[in-house]
């Protein structure tokens, strides 16, 4: 399997511009997690699904974020509208199943906004 | 909110050198504890996973420890090498959620 891939891999967008991150999780997997890294929080959940439902989206930010899970190979990460204060890695990770399970992590996408 | 605290936050040891860092995490509702490897500029990678109060991991020169009821786990690394430079994170689960709240990580630096 390839693992998880996210794309694109880099992004540079303006203030107020939509920007759109993809994943693909590892073919099997039933949790698709979604996380941001910055220097200031570190790795933080966003959000996760379990078969394609979201199950907890408290550490989306606000309302400017969004995300679906359409089937179990593709999911999208959305702001709209993009601010300088998004600027952070976003990592798509997926799982097996629950907590007891490792989490395998894609590549990330490098997001700048100017 | 659940606080996971990791220490210390950055270390500096010689090549050969033996190092261990700690995780803390809440003692109640315990479900899981991960560690994770993260090199620069890469995507964090599974280390272990542990569900049981005692249980011990190795994965060649690096073990870790869980103690569920005091809430803390050690990650010890026998022998540092250059390539053993990275953030290794812990991550703690609270109840059969899936969601893992991670430590800010410790950051170890192994000089040749």
């Amino acid at each position: 399997d390839a693992g998880v891939i996210q794309s694109p891999r880099h992004e540079v967008t303006e203030m107020g511009q939509e920007v759109t991150l993809r994943c693909k999780p590892i073919s099997g997997h039933d949790y698709l997690f979604w996380y941001r890294q910055t220097m200031m929080r570190g790795l933080e959940l966003l959000i996760y699904f379990n078969n394609n439902v979201p199950i907890d989206d408290s550490g989306m930010p606000e309302d400017r974020f969004s995300a679906k899970m359409p089937n179990a190979s593709f999911s999208t990460l959305k702001i709209q509208p993009s601010e300088p204060r998004d600027s952070a890695v976003y990592f798509c990770a997926s799982s097996l199943s629950g907590g007891e399970e490792t989490q395998y992590f894609g590549p990330g996408t490098r997001l700048l906004v100017l | 909110i659940l606080n996971v605290e990791q220490s210390p936050q950055s270390l500096h040891v010689q090549e050969g050198d033996s190092t261990n860092f700690t995780c803390s995490f809440p003692s109640s509702n315990f479900y899981a504890l991960h560690w994770y490897r993260w090199e620069t500029a890469k995507s964090p990678e599974a280390l272990f996973v542990m569900t049981l109060n005692g249980d011990e991991k190795k994965k060649g020169r690096i073990s870790a420890t869980l103690n569920t009821k005091e809430g803390y786990s050690y990650l010890y690394i026998k022998g540092s090498q250059p390539e053993d430079s990275a953030t290794y994170l812990c991550a703690f689960v609270s109840g059969n959620t899936g969601k893992l709240i991670f430590g800010q990580g410790t950051t170890l630096q192994v000089k040749p």
